[in-house]
């Protein structure tokens, strides 16, 4: 079993719709989670950042950690064409050795 | 914001040659860099964790000796992937942490593609 699981999609969604990304991981011991977006030819950008349980917010996007579930979630409102790009969870238990999802691949079309 | 650039971005390589990665962190100093493999429509695996002035940690599975890691300056680093067979053929992607951020707050560089035939 991977540790993190992600759907690679591809997702492709309307300009101004609600986009909903997601990972599951298996190791109850993670307690960092990242959400990187990568642009084409371009590494990965962190976007969000859990420490724990619960949601966090900045602008348009809310990511949420559930980890009785081990599940975790990033939403994406009122999404634009310039947030097509791949979208990649990432966990870790230490802080130091990170697990990344294989990631999701978005379009927004205007 | 802090930038990460890799040197060369595409390169092709016959079996049995050595390949040399540049890994640079271009507006601040890097006391620890990464170095990531992906595969086609699979997840970045990190391969090794350098900080400068020390030898490289390597993840379990990876040869040392295969991917040599040189963290010479807090500005660069180096991957060097010895008698290269098609086998190594992959997406290599580094990324450098700034002393005294948390290591999530790593930046990535954009990649190197290596095609070994």
């Amino acid at each position: 079993q991977k540790e993190v699981e992600q759907d690679p999609g591809p997702l492709s969604v309307p300009e101004g719709a609600i986009v909903s990304l997601n990972c599951t991981y298996s190791n109850s011991a993670f307690q960092y989670f990242m959400w990187y977006r990568q642009y084409s030819r371009k590494g990965p950008e962190l976007l969000m950042y859990t420490y724990s349980s619960g949601n966090k917010e900045d602008g348009r996007f809310t990511a949420q950690v559930d980890k009785s579930s081990k599940y975790i979630s990033l939403f994406i409102r009122d999404s634009q064409p310039s947030d097509s790009a791949t979208y990649l969870c990432a966990m870790s238990a230490t802080g130091n050795q990170f697990y990344f999802g294989t990631g999701t691949s978005l379009t927004v079309i205007p | 914001g802090a930038v990460v650039s890799q040197h060369p971005s595409w390169v092709i390589c016959k079996s049995g040659t050595s390949v040399k990665i540049e890994c640079r962190s271009l507006d601040f100093q890097a006391t620890t860099m990464f170095w990531y493999r992906q595969f086609p429509k699979q997840s970045l695996m990190l391969m090794a964790t350098s900080n400068e002035g020390s030898k490289a940690t390597y993840e379990q599975g990876v040869e040392k000796d295969k991917f040599l890691i040189n963290h010479a300056s807090l500005t660069l680093s180096t991957l060097t992937v010895t008698s290269a067979h098609p086998e190594d053929s992959s997406f290599y992607i580094c990324s450098a942490s700034p002393p005294g951020d948390p290591y999530y707050e790593q930046y990535f560089g954009p990649g190197t593609r290596l095609t070994v035939t």
